[in-house]
């Protein structure tokens, strides 16, 4: 399975601290993507990461590529308690009419005021 | 208008109804997807369209029949559902197929 795994299950931080959130996939991607979901709710795009780049900032967040040892990681630094949601890594697979994007398990992320 | 509606938020039926969900964007994207999402789970695709044809069917039951009237919506009509099918519904668009992808707040169905 494509599917990407991510690690911790869940995390709680103190307001302020950063949290990282790690992704494993398994097969050759074009690209990467990090997803946020409030309880809920519907999912909230947070950054694509191409699989010939290694590193990308969006504001607070900071995502890595190692395509060699097929992961990712998701750095939100001085974190606040609206961060509080499931944090989800996305890869690709298929192309052409067969493109599709495989979410991972997620990270549980609480953060406490 | 960088949105995707999706109605109703909250939906009931029985076994034996019929009913249908819709979903809307207006920004021009020309892939649209349905997933299917249970309670502290991963989102799991069902189908994708792709220019207003349907490109990927997951192996989804033939109890769920997705509809693409026009490039802006995309509905899932549902008949016969069985209870495990209760969960979130989503529905999401994206520019192309490699392209970021925006989500509806779901549907959260239920069936009794």
């Amino acid at each position: 399975s494509q599917q990407g795994e991510e690690d911790p299950q869940a995390l709680s931080i103190q307001e302020g601290e950063n949290a990282t959130m790690n992704c494993s996939y398994k097969t050759s991607i074009n690209n990467l993507q990090w997803y946020r979901q409030n309880s809920g709710r519907g999912l909230v795009h947070l950054i694509l990461i191409r699989s010939n780049e290694r590193e990308k900032h969006s504001g607070r967040l900071r995502v890595t590529l190692d395509t060699s040892k097929k992961s990712s990681s998701l750095l939100i630094t001085a974190s606040r308690a609206a961060d509080t949601a499931s944090y989800f890594c996305a890869t690709d697979a298929g192309g052409g009419s067969n493109y599709k994007l495989t979410f991972g398990k997620g990270t549980l992320l609480t953060v406490n005021p | 208008d960088t949105e995707v509606t999706q109605t109703p938020k909250h939906l009931v039926m029985g076994m034996t109804n019929k009913k249908s969900l819709k979903c809307e964007q207006h920004m021009g994207h020309r892939a649209m997807y349905w997933y299917k999402q249970k309670a502290k789970k991963p989102p799991e695709l069902m189908f994708v369209y792709s220019y207003e044809k349907l490109s990927i069917n997951e192996s989804v039951p033939s109890r769920f029949s997705p509809e693409c009237p026009n490039s802006s919506l995309l509905n899932l009509h549902l008949h016969a559902l069985q209870p495990e099918d209760s969960a979130l519904y989503l529905c999401a668009s994206s520019l192309r197929d490699l392209d970021e992808q925006y989500f509806g707040p779901g549907t959260r169905l239920t069936v009794t």
